[in-house]
């Protein structure tokens, strides 16, 4: 079962940063966080992970707490294209999915 | 990274019948994992394809009926033996790159409709 508990859905206006929560209080230690997105019928897309510390890359900025046991995934700037599910998930090894969010970005 | 393409991307099947779905990789890769999402629903991980030996199936997924193959370090096979209409959903493969806790790419997916 996934480990993640997120929101079923969330709508955010164009051009404005999306913030999506993640609690994952059962999290263990060498449990990295990943963030996927999964755009209509397209396969999952990689988009930031990491282990304790915040990241950022091209795509989004990943805040984790102190305790790791939540995260927020922002995207800064949010566009159309950015409209999919996202999938928060807690893992060492491989991948377990659970429900995920749907962004709904809208002009 | 890693392009996956998968074969077929989609099929309509006859009951009782199987369907083999190739999934090859571009570069050699360490880790390679089938899913099943069905209608409307995340993804399900059915097994973990090792190089050389048997898969490695996750609870619910048995070998008679997803019989996994990885004869190398691109390529992968998937096989739904015996299928019933509650098989249709799309297949997808999976790779990862490198050492373990790195990103994973997935290919595009075999959509089948077992009719």
């Amino acid at each position: 079962d996934a480990k993640t508990t997120q929101p079923t859905s969330m709508d955010c206006a164009e051009g404005r940063a999306a913030n999506l929560p993640c609690n994952h209080s059962t999290i263990s230690g060498n449990e990295y966080v990943y963030w996927y997105r999964q755009i209509h019928s397209q396969g999952p897309q990689y988009i930031i992970h990491g282990l304790k510390n915040n990241e950022t890359n091209e795509m989004a900025s990943l805040i984790i707490t102190e305790d790791r046991k939540s995260s927020t995934l922002i995207l800064p700037h949010a566009t159309l294209r950015d409209t999919a599910v996202y999938y928060c998930i807690v893992s060492y090894h491989k991948l377990v999915f659970g429900a995920g969010t749907i962004l709904r970005v809208k002009s | 990274s890693a392009v996956i393409s998968q074969k077929p991307s989609r099929d309509i099947c006859q009951r009782g019948t199987s369907l083999t779905i190739q999934c090859q990789v571009d570069s050699q890769v360490t880790m390679m994992f089938w899913y099943r999402q069905q209608p409307g629903q995340s993804l399900t991980l059915i097994a973990t394809a090792n190089q050389g030996s048997e898969a490695t199936y996750e609870s619910g997924f048995v070998i008679d009926k997803f019989p996994i193959s990885r004869p190398n370090l691109t390529f992968s096979t998937l096989t739904v033996s015996n299928m019933s209409p509650e098989d249709s959903s799309i297949y997808l493969c999976s790779v990862e790159v490198g050492t373990v806790n790195t990103e994973a790419f997935f290919g595009q997916g075999t959509r089948l409709t077992v009719v």
